[in-house]
């Protein structure tokens, strides 16, 4: 079985500075990974996904991710935040070609001060 | 694609009623998965699908809440009776064939469930 760990429940960043959110994952298997981004009373959508290939991972609205497989991590970032990226962040692992049951963290809320 | 749908998006029942949510996934997709999020609790998974058979229920809180997937292109969450602590947003989400796009999930809009 897979987990998440995501440490910081929210994230408070002054506009147009950089954030990190932090994710940790643990598996015995191969996974793919995910971040998904949740606005106020929205459903969750796809930021970005590692399938295999280059480690580092480039997504919509300005997010990257790298994976590190020797610290099981996959930290979100962005070079500069706009207000419009205040949301709800959440990571998810899936077990590489198993069935499609995603795990997904506790989520990290990004709050963007202008 | 019109995307995932679920129906309604807002309900308001009382303690006791029955209440049916309703998803249908992206055309193509065979797996299909429901969750339940609250401030308390997160993001849950309820129940998922695999080719309309159901995988893993264990998500499912007690037995007041069943769900069915009669087909590829619609199922259901049953809460029978209704309890105030049910009310939280519903979420349906529905994926490719394992191997495909990475197990990626689509989200529906939710359904946000209040039980007076």
């Amino acid at each position: 079985a897979q987990s998440v760990t995501q440490l910081d429940s929210q994230v408070p960043v002054f506009e147009e500075a950089p954030v990190e959110l932090r994710c940790n994952y643990s598996s015995s298997v191969s996974v793919y990974l995910f971040w998904y981004v949740q606005y106020p009373n929205q459903g969750l959508q796809l930021l970005l996904k590692y399938l295999s290939g280059s480690t580092l991972v480039k997504g919509i609205n300005g997010f990257e991710a790298e994976f590190n497989k020797s610290q099981t991590s996959f930290h979100l970032r962005k070079p500069s935040v706009h207000i419009s990226d205040t949301a709800e962040y959440f990571c998810a692992v899936s077990e590489a070609g198993g069935y499609q049951k995603v795990t997904f963290g506790t989520g990290t809320k990004l709050q963007v001060i202008p | 694609d019109a995307g995932v749908i679920q129906s309604p998006r807002h309900e308001v029942t009382e303690m006791g009623q029955e209440v049916t949510l309703r998803c249908k996934p992206i055309s193509g997709h065979n797996s299909l998965f429901w969750y339940r999020q609250t401030m308390m609790r997160g993001l849950e998974l309820l129940i998922y699908f695999n080719n309309n058979v159901p995988i893993d229920d264990s998500g499912m809180p007690e037995d007041r809440f069943s769900a069915k997937m009669p087909n590829a292109s619609f199922s259901t969450l049953k809460i029978q009776p209704s309890e105030p602590r049910d009310s939280a947003v519903y979420f349906c989400a529905s994926s490719f064939p394992s191997g495909s796009q990475g197990n990626e999930q689509f989200f529906g809009p939710g359904t946000r469930l209040t039980v007076l």
